[in-house]
């Protein structure tokens, strides 16, 4: 069946480069994302990638996409403490066919 | 303006009870879902809907069910409420089924379930 993992967990200290790891299981993904929820609050899209894409960047975020590995990453450049929330990878394979993982917590020390 | 609005915020009530959760979004989107998050923040999509189709996550128990009156709502009923049910409920949409197109997420439903 499907499956998308990553890291429960990852701290950093302020001002350094965030990479959170997610892995997935279906080659038939056509689009990856990544989503960041805040305390007390929904899902936000951050950033996603068409699956014959490698690499997208997007000011402080940089995807990367190993299609051959089914690894997707996330690098946030200079972490900030407003960064300090949960990631989630997410990958869809058509019509209500996504699958999450189970986030990443991301804590950011000053 | 809110995007995708649910209500309650909270929702707190007895076992085996019968209650809904309602969600509306404004963004004119074809596809609504509905996601679970149990208490380890983990996400579980539970159901996908248009004006077509609906596809249910397997997993879900059927005592589970989305209404949709209209194109821009798409409530959650849930009947014979279990312990179990206890989670936050994430209502979303987006413009296309499957695409690129951006979920946008309610703030969440808290139900505790005594």
């Amino acid at each position: 069946g499907e499956d998308v993992e990553q890291s429960l967990f990852l701290s950093v200290r302020e001002g350094d480069s965030s990479v959170i790891n997610c892995t997935y299981t279906d080659s038939s993904s056509t689009y990856l994302y990544w989503y960041k929820q805040e305390p007390g609050a929904g899902l936000q899209l951050l950033t996603y990638i068409f699956s014959n894409m490698d690499m997208k960047q997007d000011q402080r975020l940089t995807v990367l996409l190993n299609k051959k590995d089914k690894h997707l990453s996330l690098r946030i450049a200079d972490t900030q403490t407003g960064d300090s929330a949960i990631y989630f990878c997410a990958e869809t394979r058509g019509p209500g066919k996504s699958t999450f993982g189970d986030g990443t917590t991301l804590t950011v020390k000053p | 303006d809110t995007a995708v609005s649910q209500t309650p915020k909270y929702l707190v009530t007895q076992m085996g009870n019968d209650k809904s959760i309602k969600c509306e979004q404004n963004l004119g989107h074809d596809t609504m879902y509905w996601y679970k998050q149990d208490s380890k923040k983990f996400l579980k999509i539970m159901f996908s809907y248009n004006n077509k189709e609906l596809i249910i996550n397997e997993t879900v128990p059927n005592r589970f069910s989305p209404k949709s009156p209209d194109k821009a709502h798409l409530n959650l009923h849930i009947n014979s409420l279990e312990l179990g049910d206890s989670a936050v409920y994430f209502c979303a949409s987006s413009p296309v089924a499957g695409g690129p197109g951006t979920q946008y997420f309610g703030p969440g439903t808290r139900l505790t379930v005594l």
